[in-house]
């Protein structure tokens, strides 16, 4: 069964720093797909970013990227020049389609502050 | 625009009452999801549904009932059955056209079971 491990239950960061959330995974599947999720005060869930196993480059949005080490399971998100804006939960999330479902597998989330 | 719709924003049920959650979709499409989040725990999958008149159960359906009579609406029941209902609850919708298309999400609903 697929696993998505975020070992980091919260943390802080001066704005206009950078900071980096960690998300591991467990799978035997080849090709898979992972994604940040963000969740500000509003709880209104939103896409930040994702990533096709198959693909070596790392994601890139504006601000947020990602390291994806495929043989290390890891897949961590990075925010650089941090906004108070960006507070909000984040959640990993792992999909094997190939598996023959469509079953989303999110991770226990890193609650973000960012400092003024 | 189109868009989640999950209403109410806020239920309150007495303990031993069955209670229904709505959620709407505009989006046109076909998969759709629901969520329980708790404290700690992240997001677990009550059901999911990836075509009209077909669901499955995910990871914690026990006590919970869902019906997919119309591709726009994905309706989930609190049972009596459901042991701890008190929770915030999230339905999601992706199109099933691309591998990678991520979820769109409603913005919850928090059902309180007293």
């Amino acid at each position: 069964a697929q696993t998505v491990t975020q070992s980091q239950p919260e943390m802080s960061v001066q704005e206009a720093e950078t900071v980096t959330l960690s998300c591991t995974y467990d799978t035997s599947e080849n090709n898979y797909y992972l994604f940040w999720y963000k969740q500000p005060p509003s709880r209104q869930m939103i896409l930040v970013i994702r990533q096709e196993a198959y693909k070596q480059q790392n994601a890139t949005e504006n601000r947020f990227s990602v390291n994806f080490q495929k043989a290390a399971k890891s897949f961590s998100l990075k925010i650089s020049d941090s906004q108070l804006g960006d507070t909000a939960m984040y959640f990993c999330a792992f999909l094997a389609p190939y598996s023959g479902t469509y079953k989303y597998i999110f991770g226990t989330g890193t609650r973000l502050k960012v400092l003024a | 625009d189109g868009g989640i719709t999950q209403s109410p924003k806020y239920l309150f049920r007495k303990e031993g009452q069955n209670v229904t959650l709505s959620c709407e979709q505009n989006l046109n499409h076909d998969a759709m999801y629901w969520y329980r989040q708790d404290p700690g725990q992240g997001l677990r999958l009550i059901y999911y549904s990836q075509i009209v008149n077909d669901f499955q159960k995910g990871d914690i359906a026990e006590g919970y009932s869902v019906s997919r009579e119309k591709k726009e609406s994905f309706p989930l029941t609190v049972t009596s059955a459901q042991k701890n209902p008190t929770a915030f609850y999230l339905c999601a919708s992706r199109t099933t056209t691309g591998w990678d298309s991520p979820l769109h999400f409603g913005n919850g609903t928090r059902l309180t079971v007293t």
